[in-house]
């Protein structure tokens, strides 16, 4: 199974800024989601990073916010722009190697806003 | 549209009973099922999955779930529970007919609790 590095795995930042979240997998795979988890809850999917294209954003994200890169099969960022407390929350990056197989997990960024 | 209940919060047991969490599931058509666990300051751990075949699946740490059709059911088991099982547990489904995307839908959690 794909494992799945994220950096950094915490922070804390001041409202206004942003943050860029990097995951690095270390095969090619197929798909790479960011989620995003309020700590003891469910996970809810911001997007789908689409290697060489735009992210796919689930309703309710806009890019804007959450700009994603995804420059090759491996690698994948996310930024949260322009921070606010509602923001602070657990940012989880997956990969998906094939179709029937399950989405692995990286440990998470545990940002808080000030 | 793809969706998933767990209808139990929390799960308390005693270490050595058996345990089960609870998952119902709802899909347009045949469904990908998985169970994950995640522990304090950690991401999701993938535990099993049921894809085609056997309804009753076996993975990792002894647990096991039972794919029930009829009820749209894949219950989480494990037939003696220990104290570092204590975590909180995800069931997820994919709809394999209409794909998705391959995106995953997560209940809400389910915080299993083991004591001496």
């Amino acid at each position: 199974s794909a494992v799945i590095s994220q950096k950094p795995s915490r922070d804390i930042c001041q409202r206004g800024t942003s943050l860029t979240i990097q995951c690095q997998v270390d095969s090619q795979v197929t798909m790479m989601f960011w989620y995003r988890q309020q700590p003891g809850q469910s996970l809810t999917l911001i997007a789908t990073a689409n290697q060489g294209s735009e992210a796919t954003y689930e309703s309710g994200f806009v890019i804007d916010k959450f700009p994603i890169s995804r420059p090759n099969l491996t690698f994948s960022t996310l930024t949260v722009s322009n921070m606010s407390p509602e923001d602070s929350s657990i940012y989880l990056c997956s990969a998906l190697g094939r179709d029937n197989q399950p989405q692995h997990f990286g440990d998470g960024t545990r940002l808080s806003i000030l | 549209a793809q969706s998933v209940a767990q209808p139990e919060d929390q799960v308390n047991v005693a270490e050595g009973n058996p345990l089960t969490v609870k998952c119902t599931y709802s899909v347009s058509g045949n469904p990908y099922l998985f169970w994950y666990v995640q522990y304090p300051n950690r991401g999701l751990q993938f535990l099993l999955k049921y894809i085609t075949g056997d309804n009753l699946v076996k993975g990792s740490y002894g647990f096991e779930a039972e794919f029930n059709k009829s009820q749209t059911s894949f219950h989480l088991k494990k037939p003696s529970a220990l104290v570092s099982d204590s975590a909180l547990y995800f069931c997820a489904v994919r709809d394999r007919l209409t794909g998705g995307g391959n995106k995953l839908t997560f209940g809400t959690g389910t915080q299993l609790k083991v004591e001496l």
